[in-house]
């Protein structure tokens, strides 16, 4: 059984600041690896999507990277904002694309 | 091209009630997934819908229950609904072409509180 765990759990950063989310997984079998970001009460919003076969996605200031071998993505934010403070989660799907996600990380960027 | 919608948006329902929640998928897409998502946690997936049968499901007991319909939206109901069953129901839809890992979008989601 798939399960996903995200450290830290909670980050507070001022504003600028470059940091890194990490996610980890145990069953390396995977399609691909997506993250998410959630505002307070909201639903999900797709950030990045890492096919199996990638290493790595890059979309504005956000990188995200994959290694299948050990278990592991890291999604880094680079100069940090107050406007990206959210909860990040990732998720994995199964063989029929039922997601399973980690516990998320809550970001607080100070200005 | 609409997006993933949910409704309604919040509700209160009574220990014991029934509920129904509803989702239209984002046009094209032709699977529906539901998933849980208590305070402070990350979602856990309820069941999936694909072309009005249910394709999945995770370790949720048989009061929820659920339909898609031809025009693949969906509907999630709850029975003998309990005080755990507080959360944010979210609806995710895509287009499903048998590969496997194809993109899910999320409505915003119905927030169920049960008193």
């Amino acid at each position: 059984k798939q399960e996903v765990t995200q450290i830290p759990a909670a980050l507070s950063v001022p504003e600028g600041e470059n940091l890194v989310l990490n996610c980890s997984f145990t069953d390396s079998a995977i399609y691909n690896l997506q993250w998410f970001r959630q505002d307070p009460g909201k639903g999900l919003t797709s950030l990045l999507l890492i096919q199996s076969s990638q290493r790595e996605q890059t979309s504005g200031r956000l990188n995200a990277s994959l290694d299948k071998s050990s278990g592991r993505s890291t999604l880094y934010i680079a100069a940090s904002q107050p406007g990206d403070s959210a909860t990040y989660l990732c998720a994995v799907p199964n063989a029929g694309n039922m997601l399973t996600f980690g516990g998320g990380t809550r970001l607080m960027v100070k200005p | 091209e609409t997006g993933v919608t949910q409704s309604p948006t919040h509700l209160i329902k009574t220990r014991g009630q029934q509920v129904t929640l509803r989702c239209s998928s984002q046009s094209g897409h032709n699977t529906v997934s539901w998933y849980q998502q208590a305070l402070g946690q990350g979602p856990q997936f309820i069941f999936q819908y694909y072309r009005e049968e249910e394709n999945g499901r995770g370790n949720f007991p048989p009061r929820f229950s659920g339909l898609q319909f031809p025009n693949y939206s969906s509907e999630l109901n709850v029975n003998a609904l309990e005080l755990d069953d507080s959360a944010l129901y979210l609806c995710a839809s895509s287009l499903e072409q048998g590969r496997g890992g194809e993109t899910q979008y999320f409505g915003p989601g119905t927030r169920l509180l049960v008193l």
